[in-house]
Protein backbone atom coordinates (compact mmCIF):
# COMPACT_ATOMS: atom_id res chain seq x y z
CA UNK A 1 0.00 0.00 0.00
CA UNK A 2 1.18 3.19 -0.87
CA UNK A 3 2.02 5.81 2.49
CA UNK A 4 2.84 9.58 2.25
CA UNK A 5 4.61 10.92 4.75
CA UNK A 6 5.10 14.25 6.13
CA UNK A 7 7.34 15.18 8.96
CA UNK A 8 7.08 18.24 9.50
CA UNK A 9 3.93 18.96 11.93
CA UNK A 10 4.06 22.74 11.86
CA UNK A 11 6.55 25.19 9.52
CA UNK A 12 7.25 28.79 10.03
CA UNK A 13 8.37 31.71 7.97
CA UNK A 14 9.15 35.23 7.62
CA UNK A 15 7.27 37.31 4.78
CA UNK A 16 9.73 37.56 1.48
CA UNK A 17 11.50 34.72 2.78
CA UNK A 18 11.71 30.78 1.88
CA UNK A 19 10.67 27.84 2.83
CA UNK A 20 10.69 24.03 2.40
CA UNK A 21 8.09 21.49 3.05
CA UNK A 22 9.56 18.09 2.85
CA UNK A 23 7.47 15.16 2.08
CA UNK A 24 8.30 11.04 1.56
CA UNK A 25 6.22 8.72 0.31
CA UNK A 26 6.52 4.61 -0.61
CA UNK A 27 5.11 2.74 -3.48
CA UNK A 28 5.92 -0.10 -5.75
CA UNK A 29 4.61 1.64 -9.01
CA UNK A 30 7.17 2.93 -10.98
CA UNK A 31 4.93 5.52 -12.44
CA UNK A 32 2.31 7.95 -10.87
CA UNK A 33 1.62 11.44 -9.79
CA UNK A 34 2.34 13.66 -6.74
CA UNK A 35 0.53 16.68 -5.60
CA UNK A 36 0.90 19.52 -3.28
CA UNK A 37 -2.22 21.03 -2.18
CA UNK A 38 -3.52 23.58 0.15
CA UNK A 39 -5.97 24.26 2.33
CA UNK A 40 -6.12 28.25 4.15
CA UNK A 41 -8.51 28.53 6.78
CA UNK A 42 -11.50 28.40 4.46
CA UNK A 43 -10.95 25.06 4.23
CA UNK A 44 -11.09 24.57 0.72
CA UNK A 45 -8.62 22.35 -1.10
CA UNK A 46 -6.65 24.24 -3.77
CA UNK A 47 -4.03 21.98 -5.78
CA UNK A 48 -0.73 24.24 -5.19
CA UNK A 49 1.43 21.87 -8.02
CA UNK A 50 2.03 18.74 -9.15
CA UNK A 51 4.84 16.35 -10.81
CA UNK A 52 4.95 13.07 -12.98
CA UNK A 53 6.80 10.55 -12.01
CA UNK A 54 8.20 10.12 -15.66
CA UNK A 55 9.46 13.31 -15.53
CA UNK A 56 12.62 14.43 -14.88
CA UNK A 57 12.46 18.09 -14.81
CA UNK A 58 10.86 19.21 -11.73
CA UNK A 59 7.56 21.51 -11.62
CA UNK A 60 7.30 24.94 -11.02
CA UNK A 61 4.19 27.35 -10.30
CA UNK A 62 4.90 30.69 -10.15
CA UNK A 63 6.62 30.72 -6.58
CA UNK A 64 6.03 27.34 -5.60
CA UNK A 65 8.30 24.84 -7.11
CA UNK A 66 9.10 21.23 -6.07
CA UNK A 67 12.30 19.08 -5.60
CA UNK A 68 11.00 15.72 -6.73
CA UNK A 69 13.82 13.24 -5.84
CA UNK A 70 12.40 9.13 -7.42
CA UNK A 71 15.09 6.77 -6.19
CA UNK A 72 14.87 8.56 -3.08
CA UNK A 73 10.87 8.90 -2.79
CA UNK A 74 11.13 12.67 -1.60
CA UNK A 75 8.80 15.73 -3.17
CA UNK A 76 9.70 18.22 -1.01
CA UNK A 77 7.99 21.68 -1.99
CA UNK A 78 10.14 25.45 -2.07
CA UNK A 79 7.74 28.19 -1.68
CA UNK A 80 9.81 31.71 -2.24
CA UNK A 81 8.87 34.55 -1.71
CA UNK A 82 6.47 33.92 1.17
CA UNK A 83 3.31 35.76 1.25
CA UNK A 84 0.96 36.27 4.18
CA UNK A 85 -1.54 34.46 1.71
CA UNK A 86 0.67 31.70 1.82
CA UNK A 87 -0.17 30.48 5.41
CA UNK A 88 -2.19 27.51 5.31
CA UNK A 89 -2.11 23.56 5.94
CA UNK A 90 -0.52 21.96 3.30
CA UNK A 91 -0.85 18.65 2.31
CA UNK A 92 1.22 16.10 0.15
CA UNK A 93 -0.67 13.65 -1.76
CA UNK A 94 -0.02 10.86 -4.23
CA UNK A 95 -2.10 8.70 -7.14
CA UNK A 96 -1.40 5.78 -9.20
CA UNK A 97 -1.48 6.95 -12.87
CA UNK A 98 -3.01 4.16 -14.72
CA UNK A 99 -5.89 3.32 -12.50
CA UNK A 100 -8.77 6.32 -14.55
CA UNK A 101 -10.94 8.84 -12.62
CA UNK A 102 -11.83 6.20 -9.93
CA UNK A 103 -7.87 6.10 -8.68
CA UNK A 104 -7.48 7.31 -5.44
CA UNK A 105 -5.58 10.25 -3.74
CA UNK A 106 -3.53 9.15 -0.94
CA UNK A 107 -2.56 12.41 1.71
CA UNK A 108 -0.33 13.09 3.82
CA UNK A 109 -0.22 13.91 7.53
CA UNK A 110 0.24 17.52 6.44
CA UNK A 111 2.45 20.84 7.28
CA UNK A 112 0.83 23.90 9.14
CA UNK A 113 2.49 27.00 7.28
CA UNK A 114 2.90 30.22 9.46
CA UNK A 115 4.09 32.80 8.08
CA UNK A 116 5.17 36.33 9.73
CA UNK A 117 5.72 39.70 9.19
CA UNK B 1 -11.43 25.31 -14.86
CA UNK B 2 -13.53 22.38 -12.79
CA UNK B 3 -15.81 23.15 -10.53
CA UNK B 4 -17.12 20.63 -7.29
CA UNK B 5 -20.26 22.63 -6.12
CA UNK B 6 -20.91 21.21 -2.39
CA UNK B 7 -23.86 22.21 0.13
CA UNK B 8 -25.14 22.53 2.49
CA UNK B 9 -21.68 24.36 3.73
CA UNK B 10 -22.28 24.17 7.74
CA UNK B 11 -25.51 21.89 8.86
CA UNK B 12 -26.41 21.23 12.57
CA UNK B 13 -29.51 18.76 13.30
CA UNK B 14 -30.44 17.26 16.37
CA UNK B 15 -29.12 13.76 17.39
CA UNK B 16 -30.45 10.94 15.77
CA UNK B 17 -31.91 12.29 12.76
CA UNK B 18 -30.21 11.84 9.30
CA UNK B 19 -28.51 14.90 7.49
CA UNK B 20 -27.67 14.55 3.49
CA UNK B 21 -24.78 16.32 2.11
CA UNK B 22 -24.97 16.91 -2.07
CA UNK B 23 -21.92 17.34 -4.27
CA UNK B 24 -22.33 18.48 -7.71
CA UNK B 25 -19.75 18.32 -10.10
CA UNK B 26 -20.70 21.66 -12.47
CA UNK B 27 -18.39 21.50 -15.37
CA UNK B 28 -17.96 17.99 -16.12
CA UNK B 29 -19.28 14.56 -15.70
CA UNK B 30 -17.84 12.41 -13.10
CA UNK B 31 -18.27 8.75 -13.14
CA UNK B 32 -16.34 8.65 -9.85
CA UNK B 33 -16.52 10.89 -6.62
CA UNK B 34 -14.56 10.83 -3.44
CA UNK B 35 -16.13 11.29 0.27
CA UNK B 36 -13.36 12.55 3.03
CA UNK B 37 -13.60 13.54 6.69
CA UNK B 38 -11.47 15.35 8.34
CA UNK B 39 -11.02 16.10 12.02
CA UNK B 40 -10.00 19.33 13.27
CA UNK B 41 -6.32 19.70 12.60
CA UNK B 42 -5.91 16.52 10.97
CA UNK B 43 -5.69 15.07 7.28
CA UNK B 44 -8.17 14.20 4.75
CA UNK B 45 -9.63 10.72 5.81
CA UNK B 46 -11.17 8.75 2.89
CA UNK B 47 -14.65 7.06 3.47
CA UNK B 48 -15.61 5.98 0.45
CA UNK B 49 -15.64 5.84 -3.43
CA UNK B 50 -19.05 7.01 -4.84
CA UNK B 51 -19.94 5.31 -8.24
CA UNK B 52 -22.41 6.06 -10.68
CA UNK B 53 -24.77 3.60 -11.77
CA UNK B 54 -23.84 1.13 -8.87
CA UNK B 55 -22.90 0.47 -5.31
CA UNK B 56 -20.47 2.73 -3.51
CA UNK B 57 -17.07 1.58 -1.99
CA UNK B 58 -16.54 2.13 1.29
CA UNK B 59 -13.07 2.10 2.72
CA UNK B 60 -12.63 -0.07 5.67
CA UNK B 61 -13.84 1.02 9.11
CA UNK B 62 -16.29 2.79 7.84
CA UNK B 63 -20.23 1.88 8.39
CA UNK B 64 -21.88 1.41 4.90
CA UNK B 65 -25.33 1.64 7.14
CA UNK B 66 -24.49 4.87 8.71
CA UNK B 67 -23.05 6.65 5.87
CA UNK B 68 -25.30 5.87 2.53
CA UNK B 69 -24.09 7.27 -0.62
CA UNK B 70 -26.18 7.23 -3.95
CA UNK B 71 -24.81 8.46 -6.62
CA UNK B 72 -27.48 8.47 -9.34
CA UNK B 73 -26.38 10.87 -12.22
CA UNK B 74 -22.98 12.02 -13.53
CA UNK B 75 -23.09 14.88 -12.02
CA UNK B 76 -24.42 14.46 -8.44
CA UNK B 77 -23.27 11.90 -5.59
CA UNK B 78 -25.21 12.36 -1.92
CA UNK B 79 -23.90 11.29 1.38
CA UNK B 80 -26.66 10.73 3.77
CA UNK B 81 -24.99 10.83 7.78
CA UNK B 82 -28.25 8.59 9.02
CA UNK B 83 -29.18 8.34 12.80
CA UNK B 84 -26.63 10.87 13.41
CA UNK B 85 -24.91 10.92 16.94
CA UNK B 86 -22.35 13.56 18.01
CA UNK B 87 -19.25 11.74 17.44
CA UNK B 88 -19.97 12.09 13.82
CA UNK B 89 -19.90 15.68 14.28
CA UNK B 90 -17.00 16.34 11.53
CA UNK B 91 -15.85 17.80 8.51
CA UNK B 92 -16.95 16.36 5.18
CA UNK B 93 -15.38 17.15 1.98
CA UNK B 94 -16.05 15.81 -1.65
CA UNK B 95 -13.86 15.35 -4.50
CA UNK B 96 -13.71 14.41 -8.53
CA UNK B 97 -11.61 14.15 -11.54
CA UNK B 98 -12.74 15.29 -14.64
CA UNK B 99 -11.42 12.34 -17.20
CA UNK B 100 -8.75 14.41 -18.97
CA UNK B 101 -7.66 16.39 -15.28
CA UNK B 102 -4.50 14.84 -13.64
CA UNK B 103 -5.49 16.40 -10.55
CA UNK B 104 -8.63 16.08 -8.26
CA UNK B 105 -11.12 19.18 -7.98
CA UNK B 106 -12.55 19.63 -4.34
CA UNK B 107 -16.02 20.56 -3.13
CA UNK B 108 -15.77 23.20 -0.39
CA UNK B 109 -16.93 20.94 2.38
CA UNK B 110 -19.83 20.54 5.26
CA UNK B 111 -19.47 21.26 8.51
CA UNK B 112 -21.97 18.76 10.07
CA UNK B 113 -22.71 19.22 14.05
CA UNK B 114 -24.42 16.89 15.66
CA UNK B 115 -26.12 18.01 18.85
Amino acid sequence: AQTVTQSQPEMSVQEAETVTLSCTYDTSESDYYLFWYKQPPSRQMILVIRQEAYKQQNATENRFSVNFQKAAKSFSLKISDSQLGDAAMYFCAYRPINTGTASKLTFGTGTRLQVTL
Amino acid sequence: GAVVSQHPSRVICKSGTSVKIECRSLDFQATTMFWYRQFPKKSLMLMATSNEGSKATYEQGVEKDKFLINHASLTLSTLTVTSAHPEDSSFYICSARPTLSYGYTFGSGTRLTVV
